[in-house]
């Protein structure tokens, strides 16, 4: 089935300062979604990419999805304290299973 | 906002009991899903469920693990003899999506966290 890799594992990060979180396959991916999960919470479904090269925004955050299709990145610009949590890229087949990614658990230092 | 329910928030069981995890998922959606995640870890696909049958499962969903749709709202999860590795949150999802699996938002309901003693 389709793995997914997410780089760093951890993330500090200074308030104010800029983030990039990665998420790799091996695979040809159809789709990549991307969650936030705050401590103690449940992921909450941010956005979804299905196009090669697509870029989506929203606000400070920047979703890429990589014109090879295997690899997607999540960048946050200006880092507050309410990105704190664990972000999680995950791929959906046409049957209905999602693999997730490890997650990257983001920490910010005001 | 619409969202999906599960109860009860903390179940706590003895090894080798049942358990049923219950969700609620949201009124329209027709495609549901159980995900467990242990802590400090990603998490885990268990199950999607589709047209009153499993659609898709994990190599973790073995045969101690169901999943029922009794009536036109709840969404159930079964471990018939629950062992110690079972603890972990458990989360069921929803979407709507009418035209196949690629989904559109797919809501997380707030868990059932499980503790096997």
């Amino acid at each position: 089935g389709q793995q997914v890799m997410q780089i760093p594992q951890y993330q500090h990060v200074q308030e104010g300062e800029d983030f990039t979180t990665y998420c790799n396959s091996s695979t040809t991916l159809s789709n990549i979604q991307w969650y936030k999960q705050r401590p103690g919470g449940h992921p909450v479904f941010l956005i979804q990419l299905v196009k090669s090269g697509e870029v989506k925004k929203q606000k400070r955050l920047t979703f890429q999805f990589g014109e090879a299709k295997k690899n997607s990145s999540l960048h946050i610009t200006a880092t507050q304290t309410t990105d704190v949590g664990t972000y999680f890229c995950a791929t959906g087949d046409s049957w209905g299973k999602f693999q997730f990614g490890a997650g990257t658990q983001v920490v910010v230092t005001p | 906002e619409p969202e999906v329910t599960q109860t009860p928030s903390h179940q706590v069981t003895q090894m080798g009991q049942e358990v049923i995890l219950r969700c609620v998922p949201i009124s329209n959606h027709l495609y549901f899903y159980w995900y467990r995640q242990i802590l400090g870890q990603k998490v885990e696909f268990l199950v999607s469920f589709y047209n009153n049958e499993i659609s898709e499962k994990s190599e973790i969903f073995d045969d101690q693990f169901s999943v029922e749709r009794p009536d036109g709202s709840n969404f159930t999860l079964k471990i018939r003899s629950t062992k110690l590795e079972d603890s972990a949150m458990y989360f069921c999802a929803s979407y709507l999506s009418g035209a196949g699996p690629i989904i559109d938002t797919q809501y997380f309901g707030p868990g059932t966290r499980l503790t096997v003693l």
